[in-house]
């Protein structure tokens, strides 16, 4: 298996830009994450979806951001307008199961800068 | 809600000592433990779990112990090597909201 997909690796943007991430879970993982890591704050979690619904936003941070689970296999965060305070490296992560003790996996995360 | 405590921060070894990292958490109804590793520019990757119905798990060089009561568990890595260096989190499930926290992180340094 390939394992989480992010795309894009790297991401420069000018303040006040939009930004779109994308992931591309494990196939056949039910359960989808999006975190924040800064050297401040750790690794945030952000939103999780189980199944494509939404089902705990409480870590986004503000209504710059809102993320999407259109089908099984894809999910985008996007941040608009984005913020020089948003750069960090944001991972997507992919679990089996919606509940429960299920090994949950990483991407190798999106490194975002904005300028 | 559910807070994990991780210690050290940082830790130095000399190759081939063993490092002992060290985590606490706040819900008694957590049942599942993984610790991730991170190297420079990856994402976190997962080396080991327990879950809550075992008290030590073993792979190889490395060990996690659980202790339910006092709510706390450890990594134990032992021979450490070189490649070992990296940032080491752990984690525990939180039934309540149904998803992992995590510490804030250990920067193992493995001096050759």
């Amino acid at each position: 298996d390939a394992g989480v997909i992010q795309s894009p690796r790297h991401e420069v943007t000018e303040m006040g830009q939009e930004v779109t991430l994308r992931c591309k879970p494990i196939s056949g993982h039910n359960s989808l994450f999006w975190y924040r890591q800064t050297m401040m704050r750790g690794l945030e979690l952000l939103i999780y979806f189980n199944n494509n619904v939404p089902i705990d936003d409480s870590g986004m941070p503000e209504d710059r951001f809102s993320a999407k689970m259109p089908n099984a296999s894809f999910s985008t965060l996007k941040i608009q307008p984005s913020e020089p305070r948003d750069s960090a490296v944001y991972f997507c992560a992919s679990r089996t199961g919606t509940g429960g003790f299920y090994e949950q996996y990483f991407g190798p995360g999106t490194r975002l800068t904005v300028t | 809600g559910e807070n994990v405590e991780q210690h050290p921060s940082t830790l130095s070894v000399q190759e081939g000592d063993s490092a002992v990292i060290k985590c606490t958490y706040s819900d008694s109804a957590s049942n599942y433990f993984p610790w991730y590793k991170q190297e420079l520019g990856k994402g976190p990757q997962l080396i080991i779990d327990i879950r809550s119905n075992v008290g030590e798990k073993k792979d190889q060089r490395i060990a996690v112990t659980l202790n339910k009561t006092a709510k706390h568990f450890s990594l134990h890595i032992t021979e450490t090597q070189p490649e070992d260096s990296a940032v080491y989190f752990c984690a525990a499930f939180m039934e309540y909201g149904n998803k992992l926290v995590f510490g804030a992180g250990t920067i193992l340094r493995v001096k050759s």
